[in-house]
């Protein structure tokens, strides 16, 4: 996977909605993993959801969800009734067979109380 | 499980100085290891890929003499920034992964804050 879009670097909601954080990338592969990852202020990288290009359903992972369109070549997560704990960056990963991470530029999301 | 390591969490030196960066993983063998650098406000930037007992790899534009890595074992992996200068200043995360095991997902350290004077 080379380039990755996210076309928010910022974005705000209000607590208890649901919000989604685009990600689109490029990859002639036909069969990768995709990534979500969330950073808080702390720093650390925290592993959010998993998404395999052959899976047929949309992953979920409690209030995380993919919105998986492979021919579109995008993969927006779905953060559920958003919580204060909830501000910090988004990362969108893909990565493909025989290649590394590369990360998006990432979303920074902000709850408001 | 799957805990990852690094120290120190924050340093702070002065220019010309070395600085070395642990990064362990605690309950599993890493087969391998990466190395990431995240400049405010940016995203992280895969900086070099290491193996146990093998030469890292680096990426296009990141200074092997500059960034030594060390991979002496399947727990262990280290940075070592030599003659940090204040451009270097940045946060540096590591991430480990086991192949056999884990596939295709990196555990990701704490990360380490260098700020060079």
């Amino acid at each position: 996977a080379q380039k990755i879009t996210q076309t928010q670097p910022g974005m705000f909601v209000q607590e208890k909605e649901a919000v989604t954080l685009d990600c689109t990338y490029d990859t002639s592969d036909q069969s990768y993993g995709l990534f979500w990852y969330k950073q808080p202020s702390s720093g650390e990288m925290i592993f959010l959801i998993y998404q395999g290009s052959y899976d047929e359903q949309n992953a979920t992972e409690g209030r995380y969800s993919l919105n998986f369109q492979k021919a579109r070549k995008s993969a927006n997560l779905v953060i559920s009734a958003s919580q204060l704990g909830d501000s910090a960056m988004y990362f969108c990963a893909p990565l493909c067979y025989g290649q590394n991470f590369v990360f998006g530029p990432g979303t920074r999301l902000s709850v408001l109380p | 499980g799957a805990v990852v390591s690094q120290h120190p969490s924050r340093v702070i030196c002065k220019s010309g100085t070395s600085v070395k960066i642990e990064c362990r993983s605690l309950d599993f063998q890493a087969t391998t290891m990466f190395w990431y650098r995240q400049f405010p406000k940016q995203s992280l930037m895969l900086m070099a890929t290491s193996n146990e007992g093998s030469k890292a790899t680096y990426e296009q534009g990141v200074e092997k003499d500059k960034f030594l890595i060390n991979h002496a074992s399947l727990t262990l992996s280290t940075l070592t920034v030599t003659s940090a200068h204040p451009e270097d200043s940045s946060f540096y995360i590591c991430s480990a992964t086991d192949w056999i095991q884990s596939g295709n997902e990196q555990f990701f350290g704490p990360g380490t804050r260098l700020t060079v004077l």
